[in-house]
């Protein structure tokens, strides 16, 4: 088991509602990476944060923010959330610097549902 | 950016048979080569990786090759086993992580 874990584990909201998701690292990892992996495919890049600051970010609109914190645990949020935001949310930590070079530990995941 | 092409989507062997999954990339910059395996309702996790300085890795039942001048590399599984059926993902890294679309395993009696 990877010491990253992610909460909620499941959460159904309803379109135009806003969600945040958590995420607790590896101890010891600084980068935290967050991806969206819709039913059937493959995980998608959302963004990354090295040392609380954003510094890699996929090909999702600004309604996807993040945070990172000191503690290097980091939030997602998305707002005005969309039929297609229905997907399982994966919260990746890794030691390396801000292009990571390490491999990546991932959560269990929060399945997000919106209706 | 990074395209990954990962082929086949499905694949069915018999158990003790052996498995290949392949996996072609756009950016030659790429140098770090993961695969993940995923079952279902669960979390990726790695099972092998490759750097782009080697040619072949293994680990017991698991193997991964690189043709960095072709821009693939593929999965290997002998002996497959039913608890081998899963996703499979490879992935890319250039500045952040690309996956391929997965191959469906399944490995039958």
């Amino acid at each position: 088991e990877t010491g990253v874990t992610q909460s909620p584990t499941h959460l159904i909201k309803t379109r135009g509602q806003q969600v945040t998701l958590r995420c607790s690292s590896q101890s010891g990892h600084n980068t935290v990476s967050w991806y969206q992996q819709a039913l059937g495919q493959g995980p998608q890049f959302i963004f990354q944060y090295y040392r609380e600051e954003e510094n890699g970010r996929g090909n999702f609109p600004p309604r996807f923010s993040g945070l990172q914190f000191p503690n290097y645990s980091s939030e997602l949020n998305v707002n005005a959330l969309e039929l297609d935001d229905s997907a399982l949310y994966l919260c990746a930590s890794s030691s390396s610097g801000s292009l990571y070079t390490g491999e990546l530990f991932f959560g269990e995941g929060s399945r997000l549902t919106v209706l | 950016g990074e395209n990954v092409e990962q082929h086949p989507s499905t694949l069915s062997v018999q158990e003790g048979d052996s498995a290949v999954i392949k996996c072609t990339y756009s950016d030659s910059a790429s140098n770090y080569f993961p695969w993940y395996k995923q079952e279902l309702g669960k979390r990726p996790q790695l099972i092998i990786d490759i750097r782009s300085n080697v040619g072949e890795k293994k680990d017991q039942r698991i193997a991964v090759t690189l043709n960095k001048t072709a821009k693939h590399f593929s999965l290997h599984i002998t002996e497959t086993q039913p608890e081998d059926s899963a996703v499979y993902f490879c992935a890319v890294l250039e500045g952040k992580l690309t996956f391929g679309t997965g191959t469906r395993l399944q490995v039958t009696l």
